[in-house]
Formats: structure tokens, sequence, C-alpha cells
């Protein structure tokens, strides 16, 4: 069971847009940044959004991020066959003293 | 550019221990704190440990935080001569099979920022 909680899955077609939450609690999401990563298949994770909605330098801008409150969205644009991937959410948790990610997101692209 | 690069990683029976290396280049490791990540087979990514950069402690003094999981078992530690964070993994159970990574982060400090760069993995298989 994870700290922060994600669907296990979303699709959505070529073109399309798809949104992606994570929802935690007052002492992790609530307190502190969220980050983003990537893991396309066979690969390793990578970095996609931090300090909730800043892009790393060369990261498309289909790619965006939000928080509101003790939650966060991933939101992607303009959806192409190249982002099925597992996508997740992490953050600091203050009362656990612990890095928490999601349970993760696997995108299809239909 | 930034490069991590994993080792050690294999087949080790349970109870045994394993130390597994992350070399890393391309930026002044001894600035940053640094992550190890695992992933069990088709499962979600989870933190294993944090280290600060030397000298560096948390408001709470310390240098290092572990997952409950792997607390009291696992031990992280630094070379910053060469340029390498480690992980000795002693008692090891079947659980703790998995993809390990480890990454680095934008500061130096605890608690970290976000895991900004990753290595490719090292594998683990814990079996009899």
């Amino acid at each position: 069971q994870s700290v922060l909680t994600q669907p296990p899955s979303v699709s959505a077609a070529a073109g399309q847009t798809v949104t992606i939450s994570c929802s935690g609690g007052t002492s992790n999401i609530g307190m502190n940044y969220v980050s983003w990563y990537q893991q396309l298949p066979r690969t390793a994770p990578k970095l996609l959004i931090y300090d909730n909605d800043m892009r790393p330098s060369g990261m498309p801008d289909r790619f965006s991020g939000s928080k509101s409150g003790t939650s966060a969205t991933l939101v992607i644009t303009g959806l192409q066959t190249g982002d099925e991937a597992d996508y997740y959410c992490g953050t600091w948790d203050r009362s656990l003293s612990a890095v928490v990610f999601g349970g993760g997101t696997k995108l299809t692209v239909l | 550019q930034v490069q991590l690069v994993e080792s050690g990683g294999g087949v080790v029976q349970p109870g045994r221990s394993l130390r597994l290396s992350c070399a890393a280049s391309g930026f002044t490791f001894s600035s940053y704190a640094m992550y190890w990540v695992r992933q069990a087979p088709g499962k979600g990514l989870e933190w294993v440990a944090v280290i600060s950069s030397n000298g560096v402690l948390s408001a709470d003094g310390r240098n290092k935080q572990y997952a409950d999981s792997v607390k009291g078992r696992f031990t992280i530690s630094r070379d910053d001569s060469k340029n390498t964070l480690y992980l000795q993994m002693d008692s090891l159970r079947v659980e703790d099979t998995a993809a390990y990574y480890c990454a680095k982060d934008p500061t130096g400090q605890l608690p970290p920022e976000y895991l900004q760069h990753w290595g490719h993995g090292t594998l683990v298989i814990v079996s009899s």
C-alpha cells in the first residue's frame, strides 16, 4: 500500500490529453514539493517534473504538473505512442522521514 | 554529463550479504545527496535510503535516512575520494529481490529534494 495514491492505469487516444492524479496527505504533499518520474518500458525512471510544476531542461512542454492542497496532477497533452510508460509521483514525508512514491500509473496510448 | 553506473548485483542466498556500488561522474559528487531506490519485478518504485553530502546534517542531526523495510539491515555510505556510493545489504531476504537504482539529488542536504538523475540499475536476486 503506497503512501501516495495514483490510478493504476489511464488511457487516451493519440493527440488527446490525459491527466494522472496523485493523492497524499498533510505530512507529504501538503508540506512538500512533488516530483514526477517517467519509466519507459525496460528502462530506468527519469525525472519529468520537479517542484510541483517545473520541467527539467529539454523536457517537452506537453508535460505539466500542478499541486493543490494534498493532491498533485500530471497533465500530458498531444499524446504520442512514445509516451506509453509508467508514471510515478514522489515527495518527502515529514512524519515518516522517508521519500514516498505513488504506486505508479500505466499510460496506454490508443 | 551526469553518469551513474551501478554494479555489484547478482544472485545471493537468503541471510547472506551483498554490497552494491554506484560510480558517479560528470558532476562534483561530494556536493550532492545521493539515493538508493529499488523496484521489485513488476512492481513500483520503493525508496531505500538517502545520504547527504559530507558534513551536512538534517535538522535532527542525521546524515542518512532509511526505509523501515531495510532499517538495521542495509547501510548507505559514500567515498567522495572515489566518487562512489555504496549500499551494504546484510541479512538479505527473498523480498529484497529487485532492481536497485542509485540517484542524485539537486542539493546536498536532508531532507532531500527530488531524484534528478538516475542510473540504469543493478539486479539483486535473493533466492535459495
